[in-house]
């Protein structure tokens, strides 16, 4: 079964821990990308990566660090420099957008959804 | 950086009838995307329509691109309580290759 992964499902922190959330993906796809959503609202970026070894900063990076040492494997590490971490988090992944004669598509995990107490 | 603007916000409509959700965005874009989210859940992409293409259809989905308006439409026919969820435009913008999700239409199906 080919699908993208996160874990865990629900996460709780405390304040002025650092937390990390695990996103695997094995649709073999170059792009990688975390999200974040609050209650009624859209997507905003984080971070993204189109290959391994490099990733850029989205819209809202402060607060969160990522690392990309696996093609399969994106994780997002909340830091307690994020000050208002509470949300819902999502990833995904798509072939490569640079690739224009594929889809653009993105197929997103299931989200974890982070509470600080 | 907010580009999608999905309208009304929110939906709610008998069974069996039609819905429609409209798209708003500011610059031109290669591509224009549909998803849905049910509570709880991650996205799931319906369709994409590209800038050359003015209509698509997907089962029950129609997808209408107007890039003169800068504005897309989706239409679910003959609507089922399982088709109660969000649902979110994305488009991906020429310039760079970025996709922007808008801030969605919450659509609630009454049995």
């Amino acid at each position: 079964d080919g699908g993208i992964t996160q874990s865990p499902k629900y996460l709780f922190r405390k304040e002025g821990q650092n937390v990390t959330l695990s996103c695997e993906q094995n649709l073999n796809h170059d792009a990688m990308y975390w999200y974040r959503q609050d209650p009624g609202q859209g997507l905003r970026l984080i971070y993204y990566s189109q290959i391994v070894n490099d990733f850029q900063k989205g819209d809202i990076a402060e607060g969160y660090s990522v690392s990309r040492e696996k093609k399969e494997s994106f994780p997002l590490t909340v830091t307690s420099a994020q000050k208002n971490p509470t949300a819902f988090y999502l990833c995904a992944s798509s072939v490569d957008l640079r690739r224009r004669e594929v889809t653009d598509t993105q197929y997103f995990g299931p989200g974890t959804r982070l509470t600080v107490l | 950086s907010q580009q999608g603007e999905e309208d009304p916000q929110a939906l709610s409509i008998q069974e069996g009838e039609n819905a429609t959700m409209n798209c708003s965005y500011k610059t031109s874009i290669n591509n224009l995307q549909w998803y849905r989210q049910n509570s709880g859940r991650g996205l799931v992409h319906l369709i994409l329509i590209r800038s050359n293409e003015r209509e698509k259809h997907s089962g029950r989905l129609r997808v209408t691109l107007d890039t003169s308006k800068k504005s897309s439409s989706l239409l679910i026919t003959a609507s089922r309580a399982a088709d109660t969820a969000s649902y979110f435009c994305a488009t991906v913008l020429n310039r760079d290759d970025k996709i922007i999700f808008g801030k969605g239409t919450r659509l609630h199906i009454l049995p």
